[in-house]
């Protein structure tokens, strides 16, 4: 069973780097094909792509973002980590861990989400 | 990046109706294109992959269809727990890109 599970804080000050890892079970980022994803969501908004993160340690950002954001992986401790740079009030968002799925990486499982609230 | 516009954003409809729900692409592909169901404070959930292919456990009553820049999910017979917010996503190119959402009512 695959299951997800995001951590980090819930509230950032604008400026401020933010950091959330990813911790999940029932897959290995060793395997083949496996990767790693986030999104994110605004309160009342849409769903935004954010990173993914593949077992060869491959790995794509969204373009809009891709200046502030950084995933890594580790293996061993079956995490992942996101961390996104100079935190503003527009970066309010539920963060969602996710599972995309090979081949056709559909995301499959999700964590619960973490809501982050950027505020001084 | 790859551009996805649903249509439309929010769609009044009654139980027992047929749904239909639009996503176009930007820029034509083949079937990498998947709908999620989400739920107020819950995570999306995966209905269909594939353009076409029902995730295992989702009622057969879900669809979809669609390759190149046009695709549906179609419900054939709206339920009471079908109430919700449905996204596309394009997983052909990084960003994997979300439709805006549409919003069933």
């Amino acid at each position: 069973q695959i299951t997800l599970k995001e951590s980090g804080p819930t509230l950032v000050k604008p400026t401020q780097t933010l950091t959330l890892t990813c911790t999940f079970s029932g897959f290995s980022l060793s395997t083949s094909g496996v990767g790693v994803g986030w999104v994110r969501q605004p309160p009342g908004k849409a769903l935004e792509w954010l990173a993914i993160i593949h077992w060869d340690d491959d790995k794509n950002y969204s373009p809009s973002l891709k200046s502030r954001l950084t995933i890594t992986k580790d293996t061993s401790k079956n995490q992942v980590v996101l961390t996104m740079t100079n935190m503003d009030p527009v970066d309010t968002a539920t963060y969602y861990c996710t599972h995309p799925n090979w081949p056709y990486r559909q995301i499959d499982y999700w964590g619960q989400g973490t809501l982050v609230t950027v505020s001084s | 990046d790859i551009q996805m516009t649903q249509s439309p954003s929010s769609l009044s409809a009654s139980v027992g109706d047929r749904v239909t729900i639009t996503c176009r692409a930007s820029q034509s592909f083949s079937n990498y294109l998947n709908w999620y169901q989400q739920k107020p404070g819950k995570a999306p959930k995966l209905l269909i992959f594939a353009a076409s292919n029902l995730q295992s456990g989702v009622p057969s009553r879900f669809s979809g269809s669609g390759s190149g820049t046009d695709f549906t999910l179609t419900i054939s017979s709206l339920q009471p727990e079908d109430f919700a917010t449905y996204y596309c996503q394009q997983s052909y190119r990084t960003p994997h890109s979300f439709g805006q959402g549409t919003k069933l009512e």
